[in-house]
This record gives structure tokens, C-alpha cells and sequence, in this order.
């Protein structure tokens, strides 16, 4: 079951430019995660955000949290072409079995 | 200190196979997470082990099962395999269960014929 949904599906940017990436949800969460993915391989987590935060900054990243809409933004600052990659939201949802519910991502190119 | 290490990277396997995968996790972690990535469907959650014991199951048929070992290595079978069950196949470990980073391996891709 997909929880998360991240908007847009694609983005294309140019260097030096910032990105900012979507995220609704469903259900009541006690956190929030950004995850990259390079082409093909493993998950790279960027930064956790709790049900009770707003805002939170890690370096060229800042995520957001609105409870009251269901819905997180990533932010990613001075985009460098290494951050072309896909991106996905995930969350834990309270009372659920599963661990992290994952969106179906967004695919981020920066072109250089 | 190491990161998840999944083995192997790539399969091949045919249709009716079985086919077991591998995930050690960081060193002091104890908890272990298995998702599946295809294009159709996202990343989905298959099971976690703490302990060895199994705290949580996503929506799977019974043919995928895991386990997970004394040292917390875990592994996961799939048997009378699909031509749907191509995938990546991700492990994740984190330090306690319930914990909230995962640290993701770089998964091993599956290849039905």
C-alpha cells in the first residue's frame, strides 16, 4: 500500500538552481523520512522529520511537515548535478503493520 | 564501519526456482527490514525481523519468507518464483526494532525467466 505520494513525478533543473519536491500522505505518521536513490541501487537516507517538528535543516536540505495537511516538502538548495537522482518520501504509519510506507518517487536531473 | 552488505547483486533464476537472499547488517544492529522495488508498484514493505523473530509483515503471498539469524544476518526466500517476482530486492538495518533510520544496502536485483 502506498502512503506517500510525491509531486512532481519529474523534475528537471539546471545547476545552482533549487529543487523543491512534494510529499502527501494518509494517515497519521510519527515521522516523516527523504530518501535518495541513485539509478538502480540502494536508498540513502537525507534527513527525518518527527510528527511534532515543522522544519528542518541538514546541510543544502530543508524538509518541512504539515500535519494538518498531510504533506511534507523537500527542499535542496544550489542543486548540483551529483543530486540528480530519485527521491522518495516515507512514513510510518501509527497503528500500521508496516515499517515505511514509501511514495513512488521523484526523479530529480540537474542538468549541469 | 561497514555498511548493510546484500549478496548477491544480480540473479538470474527461471520460472518454478527458488531463490534465496542475503542482508548483513551494520555492525550492533538488530533489526531488519526487506522491501521490494519494481517499476509497477514502488518500494514494498515484505517483512522486518528484531531478534530473530519477525515483528512485521507486509501484503506478500506466503512463497516469500525470511528469517533472521543469532548474528542478525537475515535472509529471504522466495519459492515457485514469477516472472512478476523480478525486482529489486532491498534490506535494511536499523538499530533497534521499531527504529526510525534505516540504512538501505544496495540491494540485489532478481531476474525471473
Amino acid at each position: 500500500s502506498q502512503q506517500g505520494e510525491e509531486d512532481p513525478q519529474a523534475l528537471s533543473i539546471q545547476e545552482g538552481e533549487n529543487a523543491t519536491m512534494n510529499c502527501s500522505y494518509k494517515t497519521s505518521i510519527n515521522n516523516l523520512q527523504w530518501y535518495r536513490q541513485n539509478s538502480g541501487r540502494g536508498l540513502v537516507h537525507l534527513i527525518l522529520i518527527r510528527s511534532n517538528e515543522r522544519e528542518k535543516h541538514s546541510g543544502r536540505l530543508r524538509v518541512t511537515l504539515d500535519t494538518s495537511k498531510k504533506s511534507s516538502s523537500l527542499l535542496i538548495t544550489a542543486s548540483r548535478a551529483a543530486d540528480t537522482a530519485s527521491y522518495f518520501c516515507a512514513t510510518d504509519a501509527q497503528g500500521g503493520s508496516e515499517k515505511l510506507v514509501f511514495g513512488k518517487g521523484m526523479k530529480l536531473t540537474v542538468n549541469p | 564501519k561497514a555498511g548493510v552488505t546484500q549478496t548477491p547483486r544480480y540473479l538470474i533464476k527461471t520460472r518454478g526456482q527458488q531463490v534465496t537472499l542475503s542482508c548483513s547488517p551494520i555492525s550492533g544492529h538488530r533489526s531488519v527490514s526487506w522491501y521490494q522495488q519494481t517499476p509497477g508498484q514502488g518500494l514494498q514493505f515484505l517483512f522486518e525481523y528484531f531478534s530473530e523473530t519477525q515483528r512485521n509483515k507486509g501484503n506478500f503471498p506466503g512463497r516469500f519468507s525470511g528469517r533472521q539469524f543469532s548474528n542478525s544476518r537475515s535472509e529471504m526466500n522466495v519459492s515457485t518464483l514469477e516472472l512478476g517476482d523480478s525486482a529489486l530486492y532491498l534490506c535494511a538495518s536499523s538499530l533497534a526494532w521499531g527504529g526510525e533510520r534505516a540504512f538501505f544496502g544496495q540491494g540485489t536485483r532478481l531476474t525471473v525467466v
